[in-house]
């Protein structure tokens, strides 16, 4: 597509269910980021993929945060056991290549918006 | 541990107006800085992003500037419009694209 695209968009969930977050991002973009936007804690770096190498992961928060990325391509966040401090908006961003040095522009999606309730 | 400090918080002028956003970086080891947009309840828009060589990117009436040394950016909005109305974050990019944010500052132009 194209942009980044995020499912779904609007979730509420009960505490102590699980939730699955989509993320398609730009066709062709190798590298997937996962950030949290909460109230009062800005934005925040959970996983990272780049192509086939293993995923940093040292952003998430807890072990019922995980994340995987199938075919180099969609990326689910799953969070298990959901508390009402996981309410936020989960963002995906998606780059041609590793957005450091190489400087690629980094684009994010529209977010999920994950209220536990 | 970087941190990112983005001055004013928020921001309020008339249309027109020429105005300056500032962001500030603890670590000067950054490949890069990118500013953003975010509107209310959608996501981030890229504006403009400044390599570490760099020293300013121009996009429209948008311009960014970088001091990596002084660890300080810049974010310059000539001849401000309602439109123009947002929330600008800055974020630095210390190692493949794990961005480190700032608060925002929140942008109103009233016409």
């Amino acid at each position: 597509g194209a942009g980044v695209s995020q499912s779904p968009s609007n979730k509420v969930t009960e505490k102590g269910k699980d939730v699955e977050l989509r993320c398609d991002p730009i066709s062709g973009h190798t590298a997937l980021y996962w950030y949290r936007q909460s109230l009062g804690q800005g934005l925040e770096f959970l996983i990272y993929f780049q192509g086939n190498s293993a995923p940093d992961k040292s952003g998430l928060p807890s072990d019922r945060f995980s994340a995987e990325r199938t075919g180099g391509s969609v990326s689910t966040l799953t969070i298990q056991r959901t508390q009402q401090e996981d309410s936020a908006v989960y963002l995906c961003a998606s780059s041609l290549g590793p957005g450091g040095h190489s400087g690629n522009t980094i684009y994010f999606g529209e977010g999920s918006w994950l209220t536990v309730v | 541990k970087q941190e990112v400090t983005q001055i004013p918080a928020a921001l309020s002028v008339p249309e027109g107006e020429n105005l300056v956003l500032n962001c500030s970086f603890t670590d000067s080891a950054i490949y890069n800085l990118q500013w953003f947009r975010q509107d209310p309840g959608k996501g981030l828009t890229s504006l403009l992003l400044i390599q570490s060589s760099q020293r300013e990117q121009t996009s429209g009436r948008l311009n960014a500037s970088l001091d990596k040394s002084s660890g300080r950016s810049t974010l310059y909005i000539a001849a401000s419009q309602p439109g123009d109305s947002a929330t600008y974050l800055c974020a630095v990019n210390g190692s493949y694209g794990k961005l480190t944010f700032g608060q925002g500052t929140i942008l109103t132009v009233h016409p």
